[in-house]
């Protein structure tokens, strides 16, 4: 099975620093990769999908961006409110794996 | 808007079976790939299991495989995970989320608000 790994575990930034999360695929997976941010006792909401593709709603400070196994979420200018984990997820095939998650904090 | 409404968790003692059901609304269920995803206490999220919109195709987990049945009525707007043979590793918050695309294979546009499963003795 394709593993998913996630780069760092968790960061802290300050207010409007520009923030990047990376996910590796163990093998190709297209451009079937999709973001989701989990905040504090709340549901997993989609960010991303198809890589770089920001879902209806989502602050455009977010972006994803794709390098062959390569997968990297930016946050522009980090806000307060961004403060969640952040998870990847392959989608190419069964099974879905998600990344191990990327903590962020405000320092 | 669309709902996803599991239930059906519970205490259980391991080697014990549950079923979950998740009842779907506010957009065209037979017309979905549904997933279930889990999460551990203090853990990250680990899919579980998916169905076409059909029921034809379905995915598990390593970890599930054997042991649970994603499966769905879609003439009642539910999707069921049946449980069975349940070890303490299975203890987590299980979601119901619907698949964004066409195929079974998707992202995950909209996810219930959750059920936990706790096994202990």
């Amino acid at each position: 099975d394709i593993q998913m790994t996630q780069s760092p575990s968790s960061l802290s930034a300050s207010v409007g620093d520009r923030v990047t999360i990376t996910c590796r695929a163990s093998q190709g997976i297209s451009y079937y990769l999709a973001w989701y941010q989990q905040k504090p006792g709340k549901v997993p909401k989609l960010l991303i999908y198809a890589a770089s593709t920001l879902q209806s709603g989502v602050p455009s400070r977010f972006s994803g961006s794709a390098s062959g196994t390569d997968f990297t979420l930016t946050i522009s200018s980090l806000q307060p409110e961004d403060v969640a984990t952040y998870y990847c997820q392959k989608y190419d095939s069964a099974p879905l794996t998600f990344g191990g998650g990327t903590k962020v904090e405000i320092k | 808007q669309v709902q996803l409404v599991e239930s059906g968790g519970g205490v259980v003692q391991p080697g014990r079976s549950l079923r979950l059901s998740c009842a779907a609304s506010g957009f065209t269920f037979s017309s979905s790939g549904m997933h279930w995803v889990r999460q551990a206490p203090g853990k990250g999220l680990e899919w579980v299991a998916l169905i076409s919109s059909d029921g034809s195709n379905k995915g598990y987990a390593d970890s599930v495989k054997g042991r649970f049945t994603i499966s769905r009525d879609n003439s009642k707007n539910t999707l069921y995970l049946q449980m069975n043979s349940l070890r303490t590793e299975d203890t987590a918050v299980y979601y119901c989320a619907k698949g964004s695309g066409y195929s079974y294979v998707s992202s995950l546009d909209h996810w219930g608000q959750g059920t936990l499963v706790t096994v202990s003795s």
